[in-house]
């Protein structure tokens, strides 16, 4: 099984409508963060959490909100989806420990808007 | 804010042979982590090279390598004896490290191994 899981892997889904992309991790990390990629501009950070009660927007948070519920869980919400917001989604982790910043990527979620 | 350039958006190269992905970033830490991921089609972020700003030998990984100029604040990968497994996309990111660590990425380069 993956160390980082996202779920769903891919969805379609209409203007307007609440959409969750869930993550969760079994590696231990207290970091979890979300970012959005898209042709020609890289991967951009939507937001992240540094443990369960930290939460700090990335550069791109506005149409997104987040939870984490627990160490391992961190869940991306687009409480009111639009098609720009088609993109791949990924989460990641990081041990703060080792003080290195590599990143763990879950296998990423494709949403589309119409 | 930190960032990060790549100016190919593609490249190409035949197999076997060399080829290097350019990188280059603005930062006023001294000290910092530069990375190199793979996305291959499969579309999984893989780890290929990181690069501590403190140490001044250049990090290489089997094929892959990096030429590091801090004072330059650019850092290329070089992939030798292309295969036609490296065929993705790869992107350069930085990393301030600490407390705040969280990584910036650069725009990403398509790389294309042929025969």
């Amino acid at each position: 099984d993956a160390d980082v899981t996202q779920t769903p892997r891919n969805r379609i889904t209409k203007t307007g409508k609440r959409i969750m992309l869930e993550c969760s991790q079994t590696k231990g990390h207290d970091r979890m963060y979300w970012y959005r990629q898209d042709p020609g501009l890289g991967l951009r950070l939507i937001y992240y959490s540094f443990d369960v009660k930290d939460i700090n927007k990335g550069e791109i948070s506005d149409g997104y909100s987040v939870s984490r519920q627990a160490q391992a869980k961190f869940s991306l919400s687009l409480e009111s989806a639009i098609p720009n917001q088609t993109a791949l989604y990924f989460c990641a982790t990081s041990d703060f420990g080792r003080d290195t910043g590599e990143l763990f990527f879950g296998e990423g979620s494709r949403l589309t808007v119409l | 804010a930190q960032t990060v350039t790549q100016s190919q958006p593609e490249m190409s190269v035949q197999e076997a042979e060399t080829v290097t992905l350019s990188c280059t970033y603005d930062t006023s830490e001294n000290n910092y982590y530069l990375f190199w991921y793979k996305q291959p089609p499969s579309r999984q972020m893989i780890l290929v090279i990181r690069q501590e700003a403190y140490k001044q030998q250049n990090a290489t990984e089997n094929r892959f390598s990096v030429n590091f100029q801090k004072a330059a604040k650019s850092f290329s990968l070089k992939i030798s004896d292309s295969q036609l497994g490296d065929t993705a996309m790869y992107f350069c990111a930085f990393d301030s490290g600490g407390t705040a660590s969280k990584l910036t990425f650069g725009t990403g380069t398509r790389l294309q191994v042929t025969l």
